[in-house]
């Protein structure tokens, strides 16, 4: 079946470090992968996407690059700020069957100042 | 703004009480979904409606059951709360067809002693 693997955390750095998440994947066919943010107290939120082979997902910073020969999605911001702390989960949704999201157990990310 | 509200933060019940947790959108989804997320398991699935009466199981249904008797409203309900289903629970909803950008509430954290 289809799943989504997490690096484990928690992660924690200082401002302005570079930062890299990593996600591999296991699916059929060719899924679209996804990174969502749950910053505190607040309800999941896509953050960026790719739906095929070597796209490279970008927002507020952030990106991942899909690599369909790892089976990975790793997500990388090159200076991170206090405000990125948060709940990072890494999903995928296949092509294939029954379109839901997988998501990974998530990474929490806390960024001292 | 979109928007997707859930009837509770927090809630503490206790082992054999019937719990509804209610889940509300604003932007005439078709598509709502429950899932429950905990520390190293990221999110689970439990129960999705495609549309007004329609339900279908997740991943793990079992001690569960969903009801959708108007579009904007997908209630979770646990007939009998046991401690396992102690977890934070998210409401989501999307359009048919666009399971990627899920939009999802605040959540309820729920403690069943």
């Amino acid at each position: 079946g289809n799943s989504v693997t997490q690096m484990e955390g928690p992660v924690t750095l200082s401002e302005e470090a570079f930062l890299t998440i990593n996600c591999t994947y296991t699916a059929t066919g060719y899924p679209s992968l996804f990174w969502y943010v749950q910053y505190p107290g607040e309800g999941l939120q896509l953050l960026l996407k790719a739906t095929k082979a070597d796209d490279k997902g970008s927002n507020k910073g952030f990106e991942a690059t899909y690599r369909k020969e790892t089976t990975s999605f790793h997500l990388e911001k090159g200076s991170v700020q206090v405000s990125d702390s948060a709940v990072y989960f890494c999903a995928l949704l296949s092509t294939q069957g029954a379109q839901k999201l997988v998501f990974g157990q998530g990474t929490r990310l806390t960024i001292n100042p | 703004d979109v928007k997707v509200t859930q009837s509770s933060r927090y809630l503490v019940k206790r082992t054999g009480e019937k719990v509804f947790l209610e889940c509300v959108q604003d932007m005439d989804h078709e598509n709502m979904f429950w899932y429950r997320q905990d520390p190293g398991l990221g999110l689970r699935l439990i129960y999705f409606s495609y549309d007004v009466k329609m339900k279908e199981k997740g991943d793990i249904p079992e001690g569960y059951s969903v009801s959708r008797e108007k579009k904007e409203r997908f209630s979770l309900i646990l007939e009998s709360a046991s401690t396992n289903q102690t977890s934070m629970y998210l409401c989501a909803s999307t359009f048919t067809g666009r399971q990627e950008t899920q939009y999802f509430g605040p959540g309820t954290r729920l403690l069943v002693l």
